[in-house]
């Protein structure tokens, strides 16, 4: 099974609008981390937001925040206010426990932000 | 604060020729390094990891190979590329523990 999902190959938002990109992920391991990544054209990875598996409440970082659904294991990052500059390829990423080598990527969803 | 500096940001090789990618960190020590590779629209795969000088792991057989010979640098290697090499290379590196990555700015690498 996936360890990580993302259902949205692309998504388009208007400018200034709201969006949400979804995520679902799949673990038993009770301690592990959720990220979201952002990467524009150029290439770069770009880390965004984290949610450990034990924290109580969502995480926000300035226009990003992080829905954690812990029982629907869904961690869907929420941007408010869009802005072009958001139009990128977005990740979502589990790291389970703290092994070095599990860490795992969702195959990405492409933000294009209408003006 | 840690930085990572990755080169060269792109390169075109031919078919059969070596290659050579050189990530290093700066400001952290014993820092856990990967090596990712990005084929165009897709996501990411790991192909090694290291966790001290030395010590590496391959996570994908084929014919790339990785070295660690300091503790803060981290060489993407092949005797002889193939076109199937072509991708986004992505270094990467990671404290111990519950940390994330963070990424170098990637070699776009392109087998011609």
């Amino acid at each position: 099974a996936q360890k990580i999902t993302q259902t949205q190959p692309g998504m388009f938002v208007q400018e200034k609008e709201a969006v949400t990109l979804d995520c679902t992920y799949d673990t038993s391991d009770p301690s592990y981390g959720l990220f979201w990544y952002k990467q524009p054209s150029s290439g770069e990875m770009i880390f965004l937001i984290y949610q450990g598996s034990y924290d109580q409440q969502n995480a926000t970082e300035g226009r990003y925040s992080l829905n954690f659904q812990k029982a629907r294991k869904s961690a869907n990052l929420v941007i408010s206010a869009s802005q072009l500059g958001d139009s990128a390829m977005y990740f979502c990423a589990m790291r389970e426990g703290s092994f070095v080598y599990q860490f795992y990527f969702g195959t990405g969803t492409s933000l294009t932000v209408i003006p | 604060s840690q930085t990572i500096h990755q080169w060269p940001a792109t390169l075109v090789q031919p078919v059969g020729s070596p290659l050579s990618l050189e990530c290093t960190v700066e400001g952290t020590s014993n820092p856990n390094l990967y090596w990712y590779r990005q084929a165009a629209g897709r996501g990411l795969q790991l192909l090694f990891y290291s966790v001290g000088i030395g010590q590496i792991s391959s996570e994908v057989p084929q014919n790339l190979s990785a070295s660690r010979p300091q503790d803060r640098q981290f060489i993407l290697s092949s005797k002889k590329l193939l076109l199937s090499d072509s991708g986004f290379y992505l270094c990467a590196w990671r404290a111990g523990g519950m940390g994330g990555y963070t990424f170098g700015s990637g070699t776009r690498l392109t087998v011609v």
